[in-house]
């Protein structure tokens, strides 16, 4: 099974970016789609985009277009998103998750990154 | 967009009594592949959610037998027989059928 490990939390300014990183174990890296979902504090699941590596297609939530960038180093076995012009209520933990098309669903999730955006 | 709603909200529930999760569509989740492409996803506090059922009603790897996934179209139902300990956390579903991916609100079931 896909073992995803995450960066570590980070603490943003309102106005700047971040990066989390997602590193996968096990499996082909790039055969699956990894999505990104976020979970602000106390609060429900909200997807945010995805990539297929192996095809470079990317999909972002409308939410979050103009926003967020998500890439992967197929070399590297990593997956990456980037999420600008930060707020306060982009503060969340940001998990990264394999998709798995013949189930249609997440099979395999990171840890969870916390972003928190404070002045 | 396609709504999902999760009744009850908050499941109180008694240890070793079963329980029951709905979650209603606001159009129908089936695919033109003919998948239904719903699934429910159990978060423990603390923890990353995880899977436990996929396409309605088919259990993932090392999911307990207690838990079982029903329904068709809008309306589906995640049912644990008997409720364990360890059972303890929020619950969502999640439709994939229609772009964007999407989740419930969560059901959070707890012990009395």
């Amino acid at each position: 099974q896909v073992q995803l490990v995450q960066s570590g939390a980070e603490v943003k300014k309102p106005g700047s970016s971040v990066q989390v990183s997602c590193k996968a174990s096990g499996g082909t890296f790039g055969t699956y789609s990894i999505s990104w979902v976020r979970q602000a504090p106390g609060q429900g699941l909200e997807w945010v985009g995805r990539i297929i590596p192996t095809l470079g297609v990317v999909n972002y939530a409308q939410k979050f277009q103009g926003r967020v960038t998500i890439t992967a180093d197929r070399s590297a076995s990593t997956a990456y998103m980037d999420l600008s012009s930060l707020r306060s209520e982009d503060t969340a933990l940001y998990y990264c998750a394999r998709d798995d098309n013949a189930m249609g669903t997440t099979d395999s999730w990171g840890q969870g990154t916390l972003v928190t955006v404070s002045s | 967009d396609i709504v999902l709603t999760q009744t009850p909200l908050s499941s109180p529930v008694t240890l070793g009594q079963p329980a029951s999760i709905s979650c209603r569509s606001s159009q129908s989740l089936v695919h033109g592949d003919g998948n239904t492409y719903l699934s429910w996803l159990q978060q423990r506090p603390g923890q990353p959610p995880r899977l436990l059922i996929y396409k309605i009603s088919n259990r993932f790897s090392g999911v307990p037998d207690r838990f079982s996934g029903s329904g068709a179209g809008t309306d589906f139902t995640l049912k644990i027989s008997r409720v364990e300990a360890e059972d303890v956390g929020i619950y969502y579903c999640m439709q994939a059928t229609q772009f964007p991916p999407l989740f419930g609100q969560g059901t959070k079931l707890e012990i009395k």
